[in-house]
């Protein structure tokens, strides 16, 4: 019953470093989805796949990509990572009826 | 534009007391889906409830219940005698597409004190 697995939990990064965030799910869902939440704004989509090798922008992309090679993973890259990129990140998949988050990654750029 | 606005920030209320979350949102769907998620302390998100635009009927879960009403467009969450384990950060989130992009309130942060 793992459902949707984030890698990492946590994470500090220094301005200009690069990192990536795996998604990855275990219940065949197409659709796929990263999230960023900031205090007082919800939560923001970035990305999302509606299918293995497609993608397509959110309401917040820029700073970010992401690629979804295989349909059970979707990984989220930032290249140059700025301090108004620390914020929480959540992954989620569905396959239509409803999303499945999983724990989140604390981002941190100092 | 398809927009969710929750418009209370904070609420805080002592234990047994009725609480009532207020959502509001905005499409010009006509198919549409309305969700609640809850957000504990320990930072997952848990879904509530799903609800589509063609059902109107209110729903009921133990001390939950929700007011769906298309005439206002609201979906509001009471918590029936609130308790300690109820304090948390609850979301209010629309779909229009029926996969799962949700579009999400700003959050309404629930404090429950015993």
């Amino acid at each position: 019953n793992a459902g949707v697995t984030q890698t990492p939990k946590f994470r500090v990064l220094k301005t200009g470093q690069s990192m990536t965030l795996l998604c990855a799910q275990d219940m065949n869902h197409e659709y796929m989805y990263w999230y960023r939440q900031d205090p007082g704004m919800g939560l923001r989509l970035i990305h999302y796949s509606v299918g293995e090798g497609t993608t397509a922008k959110g309401e917040v992309p820029d700073g970010y990509n992401v690629s979804r090679l295989k349909k059970q993973n979707f990984l989220l890259g930032l290249e140059s990572a700025a301090p108004s990129q620390t914020s929480v990140y959540f992954c989620a998949s569905s396959s239509g009826m409803r999303a499945f988050f999983g724990q989140g990654t604390r981002l941190t750029v100092v | 534009a398809q927009k969710v606005t929750q418009a209370q920030t904070e609420i805080s209320v002592v234990e047994k007391e009725d609480v009532t979350l207020d959502c509001v949102y905005e499409t010009r769907d006509t198919t549409y889906y309305l969700f609640w998620y809850k957000q504990p302390p320990s930072g997952e998100l848990v879904f509530l409830i799903r609800r589509n635009s063609f059902d109107e009927q209110n729903e009921i879960s133990g001390r939950y219940s929700w007011n769906f009403q298309k005439s206002t467009s609201s979906f509001n969450f009471t918590i029936t005698a609130s308790q300690v384990v109820d304090s948390a950060v609850y979301f209010c989130a629309l779909d229009t597409s029926n996969t799962g992009k949700l579009i999400f309130g700003q959050g309404t942060t629930l404090q429950v004190k015993p």
